[in-house]
């Protein structure tokens, strides 16, 4: 797995959008971009994965930069219970867990 | 939705016992994990089975074993349990869809080992 590269930390009020970058610049052709996020006490949660073009489902948005060399995920209104640690993966089938980005959502 | 259920929320035993962590899944994946998760270490995979009698050594396999008889069953042994296996063990699976492997998590055991 490619290594990643995560801010220690960011802050976000509730309501606005958070934007937590990620850096995979040795991320090889096959190797596909995860979001998952861990919540205090409990199993990971998978949030989205892209390859090349940019995604979107009911959680998140994923942007991914022409070269893949770094992403982007969006969550668009965070709220309280979006705050966790999120995890930026790149991988294909084991994925390697780094120290994430714990973000934090405030009233 | 994928479910993915471990057999213990929270596990207490003593040191030198046998210790088994099992964990099914209800979605018919092809792929199962076994992590362990530690304060300022992260995720780390002990061992993982693409089918049914497979299995492969993770990045930290020593201590551990596992067993998979069945598709949806995956179940870690810790044959002789130490204090330094006090941890939180995290079991996931995934399917082999040629679209990036998604692995789905279950709820997690805490282990302590006295």
């Amino acid at each position: 797995d490619a290594k990643t590269t995560q801010p220690t930390s960011m802050d976000c009020a509730e309501g606005r959008a958070a934007n937590l970058p990620c850096n995979h610049s040795t991320i090889s052709g096959n190797e596909y971009v995860y979001w998952y996020r861990q919540i205090h006490s409990q199993g990971p949660q998978y949030i989205i994965h892209g390859l090349k073009n940019n995604e979107t489902n009911e959680m998140a948005s994923l942007i991914i930069t022409e070269d893949r060399k770094s992403s982007t995920l969006i969550l668009p209104h965070a709220t309280l219970r979006d705050t966790a640690v999120y995890y930026c993966i790149a991988g294909y089938s084991t994925l390697t867990f780094g120290k994430g980005t714990m973000l934090l959502v405030s009233p | 939705d994928v479910k993915v259920t471990q057999s213990s929320r929270y596990l207490v035993k003593r040191t030198g016992e046998k210790v088994f962590l099992e964990c099914v899944q209800d979605m018919d994946h092809e792929n199962m994990f076994w992590y362990r998760q530690d304060p300022g270490l992260g995720l780390r995979l002990i061992y993982f089975s693409y089918d049914v009698k497979m299995k492969e050594k993770g990045d930290i396999p020593e201590g551990y074993s596992v067993s998979r008889e069945k598709k949806e069953r995956f179940s870690l042994i810790l044959e002789s349990a130490s204090t330094n296996q006090t941890s939180m063990y995290l079991c996931a699976s995934s399917s082999n869809r040629g679209q990036g492997d998604t692995q789905y998590f279950g709820p997690g055991t805490r282990l302590t080992v006295l």
